[in-house]
């Protein structure tokens, strides 16, 4: 199975801070058919997950255009420009290039 | 508007079978695919397994052994069912379908 290796675990921001999250795979996540499906999923305490970023970079309807998702192959990168109290919760990067369906271990986001 | 939602009861016995119910509305089981994933207390989230749009399935393969997912279209309704209960199978299930979520389910697997 691919395994998602996410960092940091913690991250500790102020309001308005820019931070970005890595989520490196264990192999490429390129498809066969030219896609990347990497995704990035926030879940706010207590809720659902809700998707942020889907295939790398494009940004999921309704999402504010503070997030931003990058990278390829192996390596890839959620940042958000200006970090907002609504955003606090648990990130988590998504592959579903390869079988079975895989998830990182998590980047838990708090107000410093 | 896309809606999911999960039912099943919320107190298992070890050794038992577990049964939950996801009920979409706003679209087609035959034309989406979807997903079952779980969240044990406190931790992270583990894919369980998917139903195609065609009907197939795929399992998580350390669940393989226990765990099935079938669908009646007809009533918009995609199952869950996964025996040999344990402590650990405790959790928070949801299903999921692309960007849309259910509310969750939690089940506490307990004598």
């Amino acid at each position: 199975d691919v395994v998602l290796t996410q960092t940091p675990p913690t991250l500790s921001a102020t309001i308005g801070q820019s931070v970005s999250i890595s989520c490196r795979s264990s192999q490429s996540l390129l498809h066969s058919n030219g896609n990347t499906y990497l995704h990035w999923l926030l879940q706010r305490p207590g809720q659902s997950p809700q998707l942020l970023i889907y295939s790398v970079s494009r940004l999921e309807s309704g999402v504010p255009n503070r997030f931003s998702g990058s990278g390829s192959g192996t390596d890839f990168t959620l940042k958000i420009s200006g970090v907002e109290a609504e955003d606090l919760g648990v990130y988590y990067c998504v592959q579903g290039t390869h079988a079975p369906r895989t998830f990182g271990g998590g980047t838990k986001l708090e107000l410093k | 508007q896309v809606q999911l939602k999960e039912s099943g009861p919320g107190l298992v016995q070890p050794s038992q079978t577990l049964s939950l119910t996801c009920t979409v509305s706003g679209f087609s089981l035959t034309s989406y695919n979807v997903h079952w994933v779980r969240q044990p207390p406190g931790k992270g989230l583990e894919w369980m397994g998917v139903i195609w749009s065609g009907g197939n399935t795929d399992y998580n393969s350390a669940l393989k052994p226990r765990l099935s997912i079938s669908r009646d279209t007809s009533k918009s309704q995609v199952f869950l069912t996964m025996n040999s209960l344990q402590t650990e199978d405790t959790g928070i299930y949801y299903c999921n379908r692309r960007a849309d979520w259910g509310q969750g389910v939690m089940v506490t697997v307990s004598s």
